[in-house]
């Protein structure tokens, strides 16, 4: 157990709908990044926050969207899904921005657009 | 621009085989580190491993061992007397220069040990 959570652990939805996908950090860590694993693109790097602020944008769609409260848990907005959406999601948390800062994976969120 | 690249797709070996996993990065940074990250069939992302650039010695765990190698930037994983518990998708990652220090993951290397 990593100590990141994530939730939901499955989501099913239709296309044109908006889902929430959550996060809470391991206790302490103030770093959050989103990844995006999909069977095409592998695993890619969304979007981080650290200590409530936006750090740093990756690959990351218009129609997505995040926020980190001031609790530290995050939140993955995802609007107008389309079936390409469909992917495993993972927040991953680490305690500073330094490059040895391992980061902890949660269980991700399966999201299936159909 | 970063980048990681594990060439081998797929191996697949039989228990007890020795098996090892190639990572090959690219980046300009003098200073970085390395890790290794295993996803089990149950889909989450462990940890393995972390290295840092300014140190060369060979990593051993139990029977998981790391190679680094500075001047071929390479980064391998050795699985000794594999085990069906060690099939995985195992993945090498490199942290970004930018202050944010998101991780490039190579593309994986699906491990599949045989009974």
């Amino acid at each position: 157990d990593s100590g990141v959570t994530q939730t939901p652990k499955h989501l099913i939805t239709a296309t044109g709908q908006r889902v929430t996908l959550r996060c809470s950090p391991r206790s302490g860590d103030l770093s959050v990044y989103w990844y995006q694993q999909s069977l095409d693109q592998g695993l890619q790097f969304l979007i981080q926050y650290y200590n409530g602020e936006e750090r740093a944008k990756g690959n990351i769609l218009e129609r997505f969207s995040a926020q980190q409260f001031p609790d530290l848990h995050s939140e993955l907005n995802l609007s107008s899904l389309e079936l390409g959406d469909s992917a495993l999601y993972f927040c991953a948390s680490s305690p500073e921005l330094a490059n040895y800062n391992e980061q902890f994976f949660g269980p991700g969120t399966r999201l299936t657009v159909l | 621009a970063q980048k990681v690249t594990q060439a081998q797709t797929e191996i697949s070996v039989v228990e007890k085989e020795d098996v090892t996993l190639d990572c090959v990065y690219e980046t300009r940074d003098t200073t970085y580190y390395l890790f290794w990250y295993k996803q089990p069939p149950s889909g989450e992302l462990v940890f393995l491993i972390r290295r840092n650039s300014f140190d060369e010695q060979n990593e051993i765990s139990g029977r998981y061992s790391w190679n680094f190698q500075k001047s071929t930037s390479s980064f391998n994983f050795t699985i000794t007397a594999s085990q069906v518990v060690d099939s995985a998708v195992y993945f090498c990652a490199l942290p970004t220069s930018g202050s944010a220090r998101q991780l490039t993951f190579g593309s994986g290397t699906q491990l599949t040990v045989l009974p």
